[in-house]
């Protein structure tokens, strides 16, 4: 059964600093790992998505890895900002029309 | 394109009502499903459904069913509230049901309260 562990559970830096999130899965025969944007109340933004077969994806300040062999994705924030506060989660899909399996997220709060 | 839809946001129900969350998506995915979110527990997948007409399990899918008459549409439909189902719900829908380009798309989510 494949479980995904996000660590530590809630992360507070100062602004301007350059951040990573860990994700870590027991199965490493993924097919895909997004992560997730989710702002308070609200629904869960995708941020990037890995194909198995990338190393990495960019979209702006955003950087996500994949490490198959070893179970792990980071997402790289660089030159955080307050409004980069939210909970960023994890998912992992299996294979295809297989379910997604979710971390519990990382509550970051980016001080002024 | 609206993106993922749910209705209603909020809802309170006395247990043993029953009630019906509405989910529809305007951009012919093929694979829409029904996740709950509770404090400490993460998403957990209920319902899911690759095409109309087709459904199947998730991990907790006791005390709720799943029909896909139409692509756009998959409601679920609570049968008897409990309060064990107070939470939040979150429908999601993704093209090809999630090949390896596929983003997983969420609507705002419903706040459910069970007394």
């Amino acid at each position: 059964k494949q479980e995904v562990t996000q660590i530590p559970a809630a992360l507070s830096v100062p602004e301007g600093e350059n951040l990573v999130l860990n994700c870590s899965f027991t199965d490493s025969a993924i097919y895909n790992l997004q992560w997730f944007r989710q702002d308070p109340g609200k629904g869960l933004t995708s941020l990037l998505l890995i194909q198995s077969s990338q190393r990495e994806q960019t979209s702006g300040r955003l950087n996500a890895s994949l490490d198959k062999s070893s179970g792990r994705s980071t997402l790289y924030i660089a030159a955080s900002q307050p409004g980069d506060s939210a909970t960023y989660l994890c998912a992992v899909r299996t294979g295809a029309n297989s379910k997604l399996t979710f971390g519990k997220g990382i509550t970051l709060s980016v001080r002024p | 394109n609206a993106g993922v839809t749910q209705t209603p946001k909020f809802q309170v129900l006395k247990t043993g009502q029953s009630m019906t969350l509405q989910c529809a998506q305007d951009m012919n995915h093929e694979y829409m499903s029904w996740y709950r979110q509770d404090p400490g527990m993460g998403l957990r997948l209920i319902h899911y459904s690759v095409g109309a007409g087709i459904t199947d399990q998730g991990e907790v899918p006791n005390g709720y069913n799943v029909s896909r008459s139409t692509t756009e549409d998959f409601p679920l439909r609570l049968l008897s509230a409990a309060p064990s189902q107070t939470s939040v719900y979150f429908c999601a829908s993704s093209y090809r049901g999630g090949g390896g380009t596929d983003t997983q798309y969420f609507g705002p989510g419903t706040r459910l309260t069970v007394l």
